[in-house]
Parts: C-alpha cells; sequence; structure tokens
C-alpha cells in the first residue's frame, strides 16, 4: 500500500538554529499539507500545497515557515530559526484531489527544541 | 474561528463490546466531518466521513452519526477489538482542505 514517507523521524537541534523536516508524498497525489502536534494537543493546520504554490496557511505557519517540492517526489517543511515552541510532531499528509477527505499521513517527524 | 473538541479524553471498554465516542463540534458551515484514528508512533488514519447533509454513515464495524441540531458527531465501533486500542480525533473540513481536529479520544480496549 502506498505510504508518505518522512524523514528524519527525530531531530533535536538548538534554539535558532535552520531545520528541514523531508517528506515523500504518494507519487500520484496532487496536494501536499503539512500538520503539527504538539505534545498531548491536537493535530493542527500549517499549510496546504498545490501546484507549486501554498493554497492555505494557518497563523502558525509565519515568515519563520516556507515549504518547497524542489523535486518531482520531495515537499519540505523549513523552519528558520526555531523555537522552543516549535517542539513538536510534525505530520506530512497528501490527497488526490482538493475535495478529498482521506489524507493520507506519515508517521511524522518529532522535533525537539532545546 | 471553527472549534471541534471531543467530550471525554479516556475511554476504556471490554473486548467485543460496542465504543461510542463522541465529538462537539461549532462550525456550522464545514460540508464534511471526519474520524481519524491514531496509533501509538503512527500518523493519524481515515476511518470514515459524513457530509452534512447526512445524519448516519454506515463503515465496516464503525457507525458515524451526525446530530446538527445540537452540532455533535459520533463513532460508533461495533465488537471492539485490541487493535482499535487508538486516540480517534474527530475533524471537520474547511475551506481549501483545511482539517480542523479535534483534540482526540483514547480508546483503551480491555482483553
Amino acid at each position: 500500500e502506498p505510504e508518505v514517507t518522512q524523514t528524519p523521524s527525530h531531530q533535536v537541534t538548538q534554539m535558532g538554529q535552520e531545520v528541514i523536516l523531508r517528506c515523500v508524498p504518494i507519487s500520484n497525489h496532487l496536494y501536499f499539507y503539512w500538520y503539527r502536534q504538539i505534545l498531548g494537543q491536537k493535530v493542527e493546520f500549517l499549510v496546504s500545497f498545490y501546484n507549486n504554490e501554498i493554497s492555505e496557511k494557518s497563523e502558525i505557519f509565519d515568515d519563520q515557515f516556507s515549504v518547497e517540492r524542489p523535486d518531482g517526489s520531495n515537499f519540505t517543511l523549513k523552519i528558520r530559526s526555531t523555537k522552543l515552541e516549535d517542539s513538536a510532531m510534525y505530520f506530512c499528509a497528501s490527497s488526490e484531489h482538493s475535495g478529498a477527505n482521506v489524507l493520507t499521513f506519515g508517521a511524522g517527524s518529532r522535533l525537539t527544541v532545546l | 474561528g471553527e472549534s471541534v473538541g471531543l467530550h471525554l479524553p479516556t475511554l476504556s471498554v471490554q473486548e467485543g463490546d460496542n465504543s461510542i465516542i463522541n465529538c462537539a463540534y461549532s462550525n456550522s458551515a464545514s460540508d464534511y466531518f471526519i474520524w481519524y484514528k491514531q496509533e501509538s508512533g503512527k500518523g493519524p488514519q481515515f476511518i470514515i466521513d459524513i457530509r452534512s447533509n447526512m445524519d448516519k454513515r454506515q463503515g465496516q464495524r464503525v457507525t458515524v452519526l451526525l446530530n446538527k441540531t445540537v452540532k455533535h458527531l459520533s463513532l460508533q465501533i461495533a465488537a471492539t477489538q485490541p487493535g482499535d486500542s487508538a486516540v480517534y480525533f474527530c475533524a471537520e473540513r474547511g475551506a481549501f482542505n483545511k482539517f480542523y481536529f479535534g483534540s482526540g479520544t483514547k480508546l483503551n480496549v480491555k482483553p
């Protein structure tokens, strides 16, 4: 069964450092998303991406965040200068089309900012 | 803004019993409501969805009920199995496929 893969599974970084989280969405999916989940809290929407541009972003997704699809397979989330409160599990997801309720999530990348 | 929340943080049931997980929502404009399951160490996994103009939808061992009058959503799992142990999130779909998740209910299935 096709799956969304994320790397790294866990990253520890110092406050102020840049972090790049990588995702390989399902190959025939056209819509890509990043969500995050702070420990013990709900899953929160960050950004959606289609046709090489951001289609929607939340208030969490400020200037410190960026997304990119550098080639035909990878979808990345960059945090330019990490803060302690960025510590969370970051989930990448993809879907076939815009009206899909079935988002396929990856297993997540846990980010710990010290 | 939208608000999706759950009534109970933890639910313990005996294997074989039926489980009912509840959720309240606040945004009446959502066109779909969805249930996701999250097992330990994994990302959320789609279970079932229901369109806002429906009251009930059945899947394999799962049923979702939508009561728009009181803005309430529930997930019923028949004959709960140990493999059903997970955190269950309700979510509502907003514009641009932006999903709003609730805070989750942990289901513990006792053998």
